[in-house]
């Protein structure tokens, strides 16, 4: 499978308590996009990178949220201390800078939910 | 910023009739536009893009897009639902502040009765 692949698919926690998702992305892109979705609504930006420089983190990432891609491939996002509004589907993305417009290729995603 | 406005946020239609998704988008320079769509507990899979080439768009499964400036819309279209088309759609639009972040709209889901 060559797709954008994220683990785990499905992640139920307690409040208080961090939680770590990870994105492999589609092999040599360089691009890797968050997002996080709740229920009802479209995917909101949440963060990206060029390679291993996160160039743009959106409003919605709070301080408890962080973000890496140590190596320039795959992608972890930490929420730390989460919160019931928490709970999202969060979802990454990969894109090729040789793509065109800004082709966005998604992975299935990670379900959080903080009771 | 640039935004999207999906109008209807449930579709129903019966099988083999035209299916209509509507989606108007914000934007004071020209936009890329896209749809997407989402099956239940899958990622979103990209349907078709508009990138300033022809304003009519094919995309995949029989689906196709016109872009209209006149009236910033760009909305979907099939000629006959199937029941498999069954799943949420997202109208989206490239953010011309920050090239690499693309804005949704709130989606329709989209219902096939038989």
């Amino acid at each position: 499978d060559t797709g954008v692949s994220q683990n785990p698919r499905h992640k139920i926690t307690k409040r208080g308590q961090n939680v770590t998702f990870r994105c492999d992305p589609i092999s040599e892109h360089n691009r890797l996009y968050w997002y996080r979705q709740t229920l009802g609504q479209g995917p909101e930006f949440l963060t990206y990178f060029q390679n291993e420089a996160q160039l743009e983190k959106s409003r919605l990432l709070s301080d408890r949220f962080s973000a890496e891609r140590p190596k320039g491939s795959f992608s972890t996002l930490e929420i730390q201390r989460t919160e019931q509004g928490d709970s999202a589907m969060y979802l990454c993305a990969s894109s090729s800078l040789a793509g065109g417009p800004n082709e966005q290729f998604f992975g299935p995603g990670t379900r959080l939910t903080v009771l | 910023a640039q935004s999207v406005t999906q109008l209807g946020s449930h579709v129903s239609v019966s099988e083999g009739a035209l299916v209509l998704l509507r989606c108007n988008y914000s934007s004071s320079v020209p936009p890329y536009l896209f749809w997407y769509v989402q099956y239940p507990n899958q990622g979103l899979q990209l349907l078709l893009k508009y990138t300033s080439a022809a304003t009519l768009v094919k995309g995949i499964n029989g689906f196709e897009a016109e872009f209209k400036k006149s009236e910033t819309s760009f909305h979907l279209t099939k000629p006959s639902a199937h029941m498999s088309d069954a799943a949420e759609y997202f109208c989206a639009v490239t953010d011309y502040s920050s090239a690499s972040k693309i804005i949704f709209g709130s989606g329709t889901r989209l219902s096939i009765r038989p």
